[in-house]
């Protein structure tokens, strides 16, 4: 069946650093891909997501970039701050019967002030 | 505070009984979702809705059951044949992804959550 794969499970980096978190996807016809923030016994928040029409986005610190040819996108966080320690979930939405999300794994990222 | 709303936050199943999850939204979505998050497993569906009186099974919905009799409201039941039912339950919708509305469509808006544990 179809499957999104996230990389890795866990990140840790000092304050100020990047983070880059990396996905893969099966599905060929997939064609939307968010990007979801989650904080410990939060709902998950909506905070990029990208078309396959475009190859990359930008909103202020967080970039998401996508590769439709090697069917990979990342999720690219620069000047991270304490505030950016959650787990974070990359997803591809598929056109088929079901018409939804599948989800990755999550990764969780720390940031050390 | 308008959008998803999930009840009760908490709760607790005894052995051999069923539980309903609560799922009200007032945003207009066609779509409901229904997922199961454990420790490191990722978001995984257990049951989905596109319409009213009509829905879906999803990746692990056995042990499950789902109603849609309202646009607004798709409630969960955990029946006492789901033997592992500790988890953190999500229910989420969005617009109809048959609807060709771009940069709208797919995206997924979360409730807060329910704790499910077994005493």
């Amino acid at each position: 069946g179809e499957n999104v794969e996230q990389h890795p499970s866990t990140l840790s980096v000092q304050e100020g650093d990047s983070a880059v978190i990396k996905c893969t996807y099966s599905d060929s016809a997939s064609n939307y891909f968010p990007w979801y923030k989650q904080e410990l016994g939060k709902r998950p928040q909506l905070i990029i997501d990208i078309r396959s029409n475009v190859g990359e986005k930008k909103d202020q610190r967080i970039a998401v970039t996508l590769n439709k040819t090697a069917k990979h996108f990342s999720l690219h966080i620069t000047e991270t701050q304490p505030e950016d320690s959650a787990v974070y979930f990359c997803a591809a939405h598929y056109g088929g019967s079901q018409g939804n999300l599948i989800f990755g794994k999550g990764t969780k990222l720390s940031v050390k002030p | 505070d308008g959008g998803i709303t999930q009840s009760p936050k908490y709760l607790f199943r005894k052995e051999g009984q069923n539980v309903t999850l609560s799922c009200e939204q007032n945003l207009n979505h066609d779509a409901m979702y229904w997922y199961r998050q454990d420790p490191g497993q990722g978001l995984r569906l257990i049951y989905y809705s596109q319409i009213v009186n009509d829905f879906q099974k999803g990746d692990i919905a056995e042990g499950y059951s789902v109603s849609r009799e309202k646009k607004e409201s798709f409630p969960l039941t955990v029946t006492s044949a789901q033997k592992n039912p500790t988890a953190f339950y999500l229910c989420a919708s969005n617009y109809n992804g048959e609807r060709q509305v771009e940069a709208t469509n797919e995206k997924l808006f979360f409730g807060s959550g329910t704790q499910l544990s077994v005493l």
